[in-house]
């Protein structure tokens, strides 16, 4: 069965800590990858993209490496905002669908 | 900023009974998606739209299910006969033609007694 892994946590940080979340998927024909973030109850919103050069947006950096089939996503400078699940995300594209499989999330706390 | 939006927020029915989720994509976004999210687990995707039929859809989309665009701005998603393990989160989502970011919308949950 294709599946996204993902440590589920939590990870409890304090404020200003550095964190980072693995990932790992069995479908070696993915095509797309992202780190949506959830906060409860609520829909999940795109947080970054995630491609094979590596990328940065702010305080968050997301590496993808696909021989060994893992994404990575880096929290410096943690904010109690940054409180969430962090969703992991793989894409297969079929037609000009893309059909996204979720992990089940990784949950981060900061405290002060 | 365009968004997603659902209705309703909250649905409460029998079981066996009828639901559908009324959602409004991004206007000019041209691939729809439903997902459920079942408490605590994970988001599942459930069904894609294109072109005014189903491009793809998972094992959970049964005949029970069933996708409609009736108009130039609703996208619905109906459940005929609903089971107690149908409760869950129902998110809606829209692609543009280019680029492979998703937009969801803020759900509907749905509790069936």
């Amino acid at each position: 069965r294709k599946e996204v892994e993902q440590d589920p946590g939590p990870f409890n940080v304090p404020e200003g800590a550095t964190v980072a979340f693995n990932c790992t998927y069995s479908n070696s024909a993915s095509q797309s990858f992202f780190w949506y973030r959830q906060d409860c109850r609520k829909e999940p919103k795109l947080l970054m993209s995630v491609y094979s050069s590596g990328n940065e947006d702010g305080r968050f950096t997301a590496q993808l490496n696909r021989a060994s089939q893992y994404i990575s996503l880096l929290i410096r400078d943690s904010k109690l905002s940054d409180s969430a699940t962090y969703l992991c995300v793989v894409s297969l594209q079929s037609g000009g669908s893309y059909i996204p499989t979720f992990g089940r999330g990784t949950s981060l706390i900061v405290h002060p | 900023e365009p968004e997603v939006t659902q209705t309703p927020s909250h649905q409460v029915t029998q079981m066996g009974q009828e639901v559908i989720l009324r959602c409004v994509p991004i206007s000019n976004h041209l691939y729809f998606y439903w997902y459920r999210q079942i408490l605590g687990q994970k988001v599942e995707f459930l069904v894609s739209f294109y072109n005014n039929e189903i491009s793809e859809k998972s094992e959970i989309f049964d005949d029970q299910f069933s996708v409609e665009r009736p108009d130039g701005s609703n996208f619905t998603l109906k459940i005929r006969s609903t089971k107690l393990e149908d409760s869950a989160m129902y998110f809606c989502a829209s692609r543009g033609e280019k680029g492979e970011t998703q937009y969801f919308g803020p759900g509907t949950r749905l509790l069936v007694l």
